[in-house]
């Protein structure tokens, strides 16, 4: 089954303390992406990678770092979580290059800081 | 329970269909919907809001069931540009906005 897996699902941390989500798909998608929801601003963009090795911030990248080693996988890493991370992460996927194609999203992933 | 569930599809329908969405919601108390579009690598847009005596947009028909707790989305003739993933959001007060993880819909020749 073509899919998004996100882990963990829910997560509650102290501040400062590292943490990884991973995030992982099976349909060799080049592109993969991390959001986040907030109540009352919507799905925002936190980054992005085009292909492997290939990473760009996107529109809330601070506090947050990504890796692109295989196309698989696009863990998003809090190296120093603070409580206003608190939120709802979703990794997403697409192919590139195809017009027609449309975006997978994960599960999400609720994070709490405290 | 989710408080916001789609089907994630895919719908595969082919030009000219007619294909229906839908999404449930858990709250009780939320208070107005929507539909956002997202297309890949880009940001959600609004689609369309969802009003309680139904709504429509050219090819698009949005409807509201409050006692069943759902919405859903009709769109006729498809086109091969209404290929996206399509988001059911749901306002619970003014500042609690909850996204669903989508529904693809796949348009093909």
């Amino acid at each position: 089954e073509a899919q998004v897996t996100q882990n963990p699902r829910y997560l509650i941390t102290v501040t400062g303390k590292k943490l990884t989500v991973t995030c992982s798909q099976n349909m060799n998608h080049e592109y993969m992406s991390w959001y986040r929801q907030d109540p009352g601003l919507g799905l925002r963009q936190i980054y992005y990678s085009m292909n492997v090795e290939v990473t760009d911030k996107g529109d809330v990248p601070e506090g947050y770092k990504v890796s692109r080693k295989e196309k698989r996988n696009f863990p998003l890493i809090l190296e120093s979580p603070s409580p206003n991370q608190t939120s709802l992460y979703f990794c997403a996927s697409c192919p590139v290059g195809d017009p027609q194609e449309t975006q997978y999203f994960g599960p999400g992933t609720r994070l709490l800081v405290l | 329970r989710k408080e916001v569930e789609q089907d994630p599809g895919p719908f595969n329908v082919p030009e000219g269909a007619t294909v229906a969405f839908n999404c449930t919601y858990s709250n009780s108390a939320s208070q107005s919907f929507f539909w956002y579009r997202q297309d890949c690598r880009k940001e959600p847009k609004l689609l369309m809001s969802v009003y309680s005596s139904g709504n429509e947009d050219g090819r698009f028909t949005a409807q509201l069931n409050r006692a069943s707790q759902y919405i859903s989305l009709l769109i006729r003739d498809s086109k091969l540009s209404d290929s996206a993933t399509y988001l059911c959001v749901v306002n619970y007060n003014t500042d609690k906005l909850i996204f669903g993880t989508g529904t693809r819909l796949q348009v093909f020749p």
